[in-house]
């Protein structure tokens, strides 16, 4: 199956900083998700971006598909931010296949 | 408003226990994940049902199963639960095809005493 690496592990930031987040994979993949997982452990879905470029107020995301990488922004951070920010890919165009994780990154925005 | 629900929340159950878990969708979606997420990892893929046909991923120990017995509902059964096992419990959904996005629900957090 297909490997995800995500980088970088950790990331600590001041409030109203930019920060960008990376997602490497092994395959070409024909989903591909972004997820902030909240306090409770609940996957909130960000993005949907097999390819292109997608933007939804203070968050963007861009998949090269062709390069096999994914990248994050959240630009003006806000403490509300914090959290583990994964991706996931999956490489059954019909979605049956399930999604590979990869190990996350930890954001940290202090005020 | 919620779409893809489980149940209960918080499960505490003993040491070789049976215990299910269970998640429900309003949003008609073909295929139910289930995915187990040990403390500080990421997700981890058990098994999915693409309407009725069951899929297990080749690594989900026997000690894993689960039952679909409409569109709307899934159960995870654990039929003897070591410490091992506790986790967060996380149900998906799709709708397959070519619309691959999938949906979370909150999430079962499973504690083994």
């Amino acid at each position: 199956g297909i490997q995800v690496e995500q980088s970088p592990p950790d990331l600590i930031l001041q409030e109203g900083a930019n920060s960008t987040l990376r997602c490497n994979f092994s395959d070409s993949v024909n989903n591909l998700q972004w997820f902030h997982q909240n306090p409770w452990g609940q996957l909130i879905n960000l993005f949907y971006i097999p390819s292109g470029t997608k933007q939804n107020g203070r968050l963007s995301a861009t998949t090269v598909a062709t390069e096999r990488y994914s990248l994050l922004y959240i630009s003006s951070s806000q403490t509300t931010d914090s959290g583990v920010y994964f991706c996931a890919g999956g490489e059954d165009g019909g979605g049956a296949d399930g999604l590979t994780f990869g190990k996350g990154t930890h954001l940290i925005i202090q005020p | 408003d919620a779409m893809v629900i489980q149940n209960p929340r918080y499960q505490v159950t003993q040491f070789g226990k049976p215990v299910t878990l269970s998640c429900s969708q309003t949003l008609n979606h073909n295929v139910m994940y289930w995915y187990q997420q040990k403390s500080s990892q990421a997700p981890k893929l058990l098994f999915h049902y693409y309407d009725k046909d069951f899929n297990n991923e080749a690594d989900t120990p026997d000690n894993f199963q689960s039952r679909r017995p409409n569109t709307s509902f899934c159960f995870l059964d654990i039929r003897s639960p070591g410490l091992g096992d506790a986790a967060m419990y996380l149900c998906a959904t799709s709708r397959g095809g070519l619309d691959t996005e999938a949906f979370f629900g909150q999430g079962t957090r499973l504690t083994v005493v």
